[in-house]
């Protein structure tokens, strides 16, 4: 069954690195999405991505935020400046465009510890 | 702005006997609600979705979600749990517009079935 993939498992930076965090969604989905756990926290909707730009995103997702399509395959999303607050699991999700219904689908995350 | 609330931290359940998580939600218009579960160090697993039609949906391994447009709940049960049941459940709500995705999470339930 097709899978969401997103790598590093782990990620530890400093305060003020650029960290990229990389995802590959499953291969027919266009809709591509990011949300984010603080430990302890509910999971929170960051971004959505659509037809090459961002066709939702929340007020978490502000201007160190970024992400790109790099190529048919990827999907990444950058934090230019990172914060303490930025530790937390980040998910990456995709979607069919079948009607407006489809299921987001989740990959296993990205822990990305800030110190 | 659309919101979920999952009233129970923990639900204890033995094995074999029936279980519900209770979810409830607040959205503008129509629903789309989704459980899903989360495995330790795992990503997200989608269960089931109600879009529309039938009030009683069926998901994977056993799992069934009512919904109920007069309480605003889409409680999750199973009529005979297991032990491998135990996970952290959440429900998730979006909006059935067409231009917004985003879901919204609840807080999570602890599922512990004991033997």
């Amino acid at each position: 069954e097709p899978e969401v993939t997103q790598t590093p498992s782990h990620q530890v930076t400093q305060m003020g690195q650029e960290v990229i965090l990389r995802c590959v969604p499953i291969s027919n989905h266009l809709y591509f999405y990011w949300y984010r756990q603080i430990l302890g926290q509910k999971v929170e909707f960051l971004v959505s991505f659509y037809n090459n730009e961002i066709s939702e995103k929340s007020e978490i997702f502000d201007d160190q935020f970024s992400v790109e399509r790099p190529d048919g395959s990827n999907f990444t999303l950058k934090i230019r400046s990172t914060k303490l607050e930025d530790s937390a699991m980040y998910f990456c999700a995709s979607s069919d465009t079948s009607g407006t219904q489809e299921t987001q689908y989740f990959g296993p995350g990205t822990r990305l510890l800030v110190l | 702005a659309q919101s979920v609330a999952q009233p129970e931290d923990q639900v204890n359940v033995a094995e074999g006997n029936p279980l519900t998580v209770k979810c409830t939600y607040s959205v503008s218009g129509n629903p789309y609600l989704f459980w899903y579960v989360q495995y330790p160090n795992r990503g997200l697993q989608f269960l089931l979705k109600y879009i529309t039609g039938d009030n009683l949906v069926k998901g994977s391994y056993g799992f069934e979600a009512e919904f109920n447009k007069s309480q605003t709940s889409f409680h999750l049960k199973k009529p005979s749990a297991l032990v491998s049941d135990s996970a952290l459940y959440f429900c998730a709500v979006r909006t059935a517009h067409t231009g917004r995705r985003a879901l919204t999470f609840g807080s999570g339930t602890r599922l512990q079935v004991q033997p």
